[in-house]
């Protein structure tokens, strides 16, 4: 399968915990896109970048989140002192240029 | 600020018939409208797009229209069948950015 792959597929983890989510983008997208998805809502859209650049981030994305994209390929999404209200499903995207974006299957966070 | 609308929010319809969801967007320098199909424990899946110098696009059975004066675009299914039931989302993006605002979702039922 040569689609996006995100790393773990589910998280449970205690509130104040630090946890860390994994990207690995279609092999020559040279964009990824992190969104994030609570119930009954559509994807929300937090940061993205262009290569190893990250270009945007939406103020959703407070100081306790941080993403890399250390060499252009794979990306990370790491939630430091984790709340309830980041509870929710962080989504991955790739594309080409600007062209269709690729979403992954998301990575289910659930903070207790 | 940008925001995208969408409705019904749930929809039922019997195999077969049609199904028309709607949404509006509020930035008028939008340019390209994804449509993405999420079924369950799954990524959101592009199933049409429209540009905004085109105002109808057409795929078997899918289709999408723009009214740009309106800020309006609509996806229509046609002979809809069992497996077309999923969560179906509406996307915006704003000209000069890469990030798409999305609906939020419209849970499409067909009914055997």
């Amino acid at each position: 399968d040569t689609g996006v792959s995100q790393d773990p597929r589910h998280k449970i983890t205690k509130r104040g915990q630090n946890v860390t989510f994994r990207c690995d983008p279609i092999s020559e997208h040279n964009r990824l896109y992190w969104y994030r998805q609570t119930l009954g809502q559509g994807p929300e859209f937090l940061t993205y970048f262009q290569n190893e650049a990250q270009l945007e981030k939406s103020r959703l994305l407070s100081d306790r989140f941080s993403a890399e994209r250390p060499k252009g390929s794979f990306s990370t999404l790491e939630i430091q002192r984790t709340e309830q209200g980041d509870s929710a499903m962080y989504l991955c995207a790739s594309s080409l240029e600007a062209g269709e974006q690729f979403f992954g299957p998301g990575t289910r966070l659930t903070v207790l | 600020g940008e925001n995208v609308e969408q409705h019904p929010s749930t929809l039922s319809v019997q195999e077969g018939d049609s199904a028309v969801i709607k949404c509006t967007y509020s930035d008028s320098a939008s340019n390209y409208f994804p449509w993405y199909k999420q079924e369950l424990g799954k990524g959101p899946q592009l199933i049409i797009d429209i540009r905004s110098n085109v105002g109808e696009k057409k795929d078997q059975r899918i289709a999408v229209t723009l009214n740009k004066t309106a800020k309006h675009f609509s996806l229509h299914i046609t002979e809809t069948q069992p497996e077309d039931s999923a969560v179906y989302f509406c996307a915006a993006s704003p000209q000069g950015t890469y990030k798409y605002i999305f609906g939020t979702g419209t849970r499409l039922k067909v009914l055997a």
